[in-house]
C-alpha cells in the first residue's frame, strides 16, 4: 500500500492567482497521477507524472494551465495557473501500487479542495 | 480503453445485499476490472479486483461471466456508511491510466 499526503488541503483563492498543490508519498513510485474532481462529478485525469520526463497530460489539459514537478520518486507538485471559478475543483494526487496480487490498483490522496472566487 | 457504463444511482436499506452491475462491452484479454469506493471529500479507495469468475474479500464479492462483458459487485448486508459512489475500471497492467467513468451513488437508508 501507499500513503499519500496532499497540502493544502483546502484553499480559496482569487481570480489569476495561482496555487501549487504538494502531494507527498510514503514510498518511491514510478508513477504518480494528478486528478480533478469538479463538484458532484467523477474524476478525469489531467496528467502522469513520471520522474525525470516531462508530465504527459490528457486531452483539456495543458502544461501552461497545469505544469507539473516530478524532482523525485516521492514527491510531486501541481500548479493551477492564472486560476478561474472553473479551476474550482478538488484535485487529487495518486500512485499506482505494486504490481502483484491487485494488478494496478491506485492510491489517492485525500485531495485539495480549491474554490476560486 | 475498455469504456464502463454503470447505474448513475441506486437505492438501498440497511442489511440488503446490494449488486451493482457494471457493462465493458470491449474489455481486452488483458483488462482487469476493478473496483473503487469514494466517500465525501475522500480520494477514492480500492474495494476489489478480478479477471474472471468469482472473487471475494472481507468487504464485498465481485461476479465476472465467462465472456467478461460485465461484471457485478456484491455489497453484502449494507449499512448507512456503504453510502457512497462506487466506480468499476477496467484495464491492464503496466501502468495505465486509470479513466473513471460516471459510478454509481448508492443511497443506503435506514
Amino acid at each position: 500500500s501507499a500513503v499519500i499526503s496532499q497540502k493544502p488541503s483546502r484553499d480559496i483563492c482569487q481570480r489569476g492567482t495561482s496555487l501549487t498543490i504538494q502531494c507527498q508519498v510514503d514510498s518511491q513510485v514510478t508513477m504518480m497521477f494528478w486528478y480533478r474532481q469538479q463538484p458532484g462529478q467523477s474524476l478525469t485525469l489531467i496528467a502522469t507524472a513520471n520522474q525525470g520526463s516531462e508530465a504527459t497530460y490528457e486531452s483539456g489539459f495543458v502544461i501552461d494551465k497545469f505544469p507539473i514537478s516530478r524532482p523525485n520518486l516521492t514527491f510531486s507538485t501541481l500548479t493551477v495557473s492564472n486560476m478561474s471559478p472553473e479551476d474550482s475543483s478538488i484535485y487529487l494526487c495518486s500512485v499506482e501500487g505494486e504490481t502483484g496480487a491487485n494488478t494496478g490498483e491506485l492510491f489517492f490522496g485525500e485531495g485539495s479542495r480549491l474554490t476560486v472566487l | 480503453l475498455a469504456k464502463t457504463t454503470q447505474p448513475i444511482s441506486m437505492d438501498s436499506y440497511e442489511g440488503q445485499e446490494v449488486n451493482i452491475t457494471c457493462s465493458h462491452n470491449n474489455i481486452a484479454t488483458n483488462d482487469y476490472i476493478t473496483w473503487y469506493q469514494q466517500f465525501p471529500s475522500q480520494g477514492p479507495r480500492f474495494i476489489i479486483q478480478g479477471y474472471k469468475t468469482k472473487v471475494t474479500n472481507e468487504v464485498a464479492s465481485l461476479f465476472i461471466p465467462a465472456d467478461r462483458k460485465s461484471s457485478t459487485l456484491s455489497l453484502p448486508r449494507v449499512s448507512l456508511s456503504d453510502t457512497a459512489v462506487y466506480y468499476c475500471l477496467v484495464g491492464n497492467t503496466g501502468g495505465f491510466k486509470t479513466i473513471f467513468g460516471a459510478g454509481t451513488r448508492l443511497f443506503v437508508k435506514a
